[in-house]
């Protein structure tokens, strides 16, 4: 089983629709993140979360909820979706005891598709 | 802010050839610089990383030299496989951003018997 598992791994929806995307990990790391890639724009961080009660914003954050529920779950919301926001989306978690220099885990992403 | 700059894909190869992903970055202070691996339908995976000038990253035959002169971190392989076909990105994490990790944009790889 994946350390870092996203559900759904697929979602086509509506604009306007709310959209839940959900990560869980069994890596018991404090820090994890959610990241956004778009064709020929790489990887941009969306938010982020040091623990159970730190959450900060990326730096593209407009449009966009997270709540971490505990230190293994970190879900992203869309409140209401727009075109804009199809991408596949990335859940990652890091380890600041590790090395200390960002080794980044990611899961499998989920894509998303707002028609 | 901090930037990393790849070279554009797609890069195509025919297997057993050397292989150059030139990547530059700006940033301040003392970065960390990464090599990520991104194959067919599945997240991100680190390659390789350097955290100080001089070092050298190396994983399954890849290297990267962190070149602070020229604030650069190229990747290269001496003989890519098939198997190498992937997304590959250049990353960086500056002091004081706490694993928050700036990419580039990509370069994808495509190896060919």
């Amino acid at each position: 089983d994946a350390d870092v598992t996203q559900t759904p791994r697929n979602r086509i929806t509506k604009t306007g629709k709310r959209i839940m995307l959900e990560c869980s990990q069994t890596k018991g790391h404090d820090r994890m993140y959610w990241y956004r890639q778009d064709p020929g724009l790489g990887l941009r961080l969306i938010y982020y979360s040091f623990d159970v009660k730190d959450i900060n914003k990326g730096e593209i954050s407009d449009g966009y909820s997270v709540s971490r529920q505990a230190q293994a779950k970190f879900s992203l919301s869309l409140e209401s979706a727009i075109p804009n926001q199809t991408a596949l989306y990335f859940c990652a978690t890091s380890d600041p005891r590790t090395g200390g220099s960002g080794e980044l885990f990611f899961g499998e992403g989920s894509r998303l598709t707002v028609l | 802010g901090n930037s990393v700059t790849q070279m554009e894909g797609p890069v195509t190869l025919s297997e057993e050839a050397f292989l150059t992903i030139n990547c530059t970055y700006t940033a301040t202070g003392y970065p960390s610089l990464f090599w990520y691996v991104q194959y067919p339908g599945e997240g991100l995976q680190l390659l390789l990383k350097a955290t100080k000038a001089d070092d050298k990253g190396s994983n399954k035959g890849f290297e990267a030299t962190y070149r602070k002169e020229t604030t650069s971190f190229h990747l290269e392989k001496g003989s890519v496989q098939v198997s190498d076909s992937a997304v590959y990105f250049c990353a960086l994490s500056s002091s004081g951003t706490a694993s928050k990790l700036t990419f580039g944009t990509g370069t994808r790889l495509q190896v060919t018997l």
